[in-house]
């Protein structure tokens, strides 16, 4: 199976900061990435498809890039309610490869 | 209105196994990529495996391969995951989860949950 690696596993950040976390892949994945937020006690949200493009009423803060094997979430001027884990996952016909996951705390 | 609702909390024994169910309501349910995602207590996402009922060939990860069976019911429309020979690590809340009608393993709609404990 692909694997996923995701750094860094947590990180504190100021509001208004700049924020980047990356997910690297074992292999060639294409674009074929997704990246979810998760905030304490909720359910994952998709937040970026595709490896760039922002699902649907996601705030333009956030912003995805890369392909094949390196790929990056970048939180443009972090907000309070930014506090969440976020995942990659690599997805294709046959599996569905999450990333352990970045903590991001103010 | 998007619903995947599942059945209810589930206490085993080390060694015995679990069969979670998903009702899924709204959309194809045959179009969809299900999957079954796990969150053990305080730790991450992690893929079981999935399927495309339109196609009817479950797959797996790796790690659950020989202990999962995912199966789907277009009748009515019910996706199922048995896991086996369970031990205290399989202790987690169980999602499944689906994208849009097309056939790839993501998730934008999530179910209610089913938090299995297996404790001797």
């Amino acid at each position: 199976d692909i694997q996923m690696t995701q750094s860094p596993s947590s990180l504190s950040a100021s509001v208004g900061d700049r924020v980047t976390i990356a997910c690297r892949a074992s292999q060639d994945i294409d674009n074929y990435l997704m990246w979810y937020q998760q905030k304490p006690g909720k359910l994952p949200e998709l937040l970026i498809y595709a490896a760039s493009t922002l699902q649907s009423g996601v705030s333009s803060r956030f912003r995805g890039s890369g392909s094949g094997t390196d790929f990056t979430l970048t939180i443009s001027g972090l907000q309070p309610e930014d506090v969440a884990t976020y995942y990659c996952q690599y997805y294709n016909s046959a599996l569905g490869a999450f990333g352990g996951g970045t903590k991001v705390e103010i | 209105q998007a619903l995947l609702l599942q059945s209810g909390a589930e206490v085993k024994k080390p060694g015995s196994s679990v069969k979670v169910s998903c009702k899924a309501s709204g959309g194809t349910f045959s179009s969809f990529a299900f999957s079954w995602v796990r969150q053990a207590p305080g730790q991450g996402l992690e893929w079981v495996g999935g399927i495309v009922p339109l196609f009817g060939t479950p797959n797996y990860a790796r790690k659950f391969q020989g202990r999962v069976t995912i199966a789907a019911d277009e009748s009515t429309s019910t996706v199922y995951m048995e896991l086996s020979r369970l031990r205290s690590d399989d202790t987690a809340v169980y999602y499944c989860a689906r994208g849009y009608s097309d056939y790839y393993y993501y998730m934008v709609v999530w179910g209610t949950g089913t938090a299995v404990d297996v404790s001797s």
